[in-house]
């Protein structure tokens, strides 16, 4: 069993739709929680950063944190073609040094 | 502009051949690491460092080397590169641990 798992997708949605993105994970000893999206060819870019439990949001964007489930999920508000891409999450602990991924879930906002 | 830069952005080379991908950034970030990207495979650590003269082994090291001499500079040598090491490679930085990382434009590595 991998330390966080996510389903690879691809998540297909109509345009204007709530997307809900997520991933669960086995180590509870994680504290840092991050969401990045990923245009083809290009690198990762950072979109949620959360510490320990709880919500998060920054316009569109909500990310939540349960500890209790070991999952976390990123939503997606308004949905746009333009958020077409691979959303990535990713973990780590306070005695960590790497982080450790989730294989990413490919989402496309049809027109 | 805060930035990672990686060179070059593509490159093919023959086996056996040693290279360098160099990677830079201009956030006084302590923290980089290289990863390597396969499909079905997802991103992968190479190596990381905490900050300069420390590094240390990612997930999958064997075949690289790296190098942490100054601060903004953090590249990842080749020393006698093999087809499997046909990669996408993106370096990244923060300012202290892993969270937060900013990852460069990578690196597409064709290795013949």
């Amino acid at each position: 069993q991998k330390e966080v798992e996510q389903d690879p997708g691809p998540l297909s949605v109509p345009e204007g739709a709530i997307v809900s993105l997520n991933c669960t994970y086995s180590n509870s000893a994680f504290q840092y929680f991050m969401w990045y999206r990923q245009y083809s060819r290009k690198g990762p870019e950072l979109l949620m950063y959360t510490y320990s439990s709880g919500n998060k949001e920054d316009g569109r964007f909500t990310a939540q944190v349960d500890k209790s489930s070991k999952y976390i999920s990123l939503f997606i508000r308004d949905s746009q073609p333009s958020d077409s891409a691979t959303y990535l999450c990713a973990m780590s602990d306070d005695s960590n040094y790497q982080l450790i991924w989730g294989a990413g879930t490919k989402l496309i906002i049809k027109p | 502009e805060a930035q990672v830069t990686q060179n070059p952005r593509y490159l093919i080379t023959v086996t056996g051949k040693k290279l360098t991908v160099t990677c830079s950034q201009n956030m006084n970030h302590e923290y980089m690491s290289w990863y390597r990207q396969d499909p079905g495979l997802g991103l992968r650590q190479i190596y990381y460092s905490m900050n300069v003269e420390v590094t240390d082994k990612g997930d999958v090291p064997e075949g690289y080397k790296v190098s942490r001499k100054e601060k903004r500079n953090f590249p990842l040598i080749l020393e006698s590169p093999s087809p499997n090491q046909t990669s996408l490679y993106f370096c990244a930085s923060s300012f202290r641990g892993p969270a937060n990382s900013f990852f460069g434009q990578g690196t597409r590595l064709t290795v013949v």
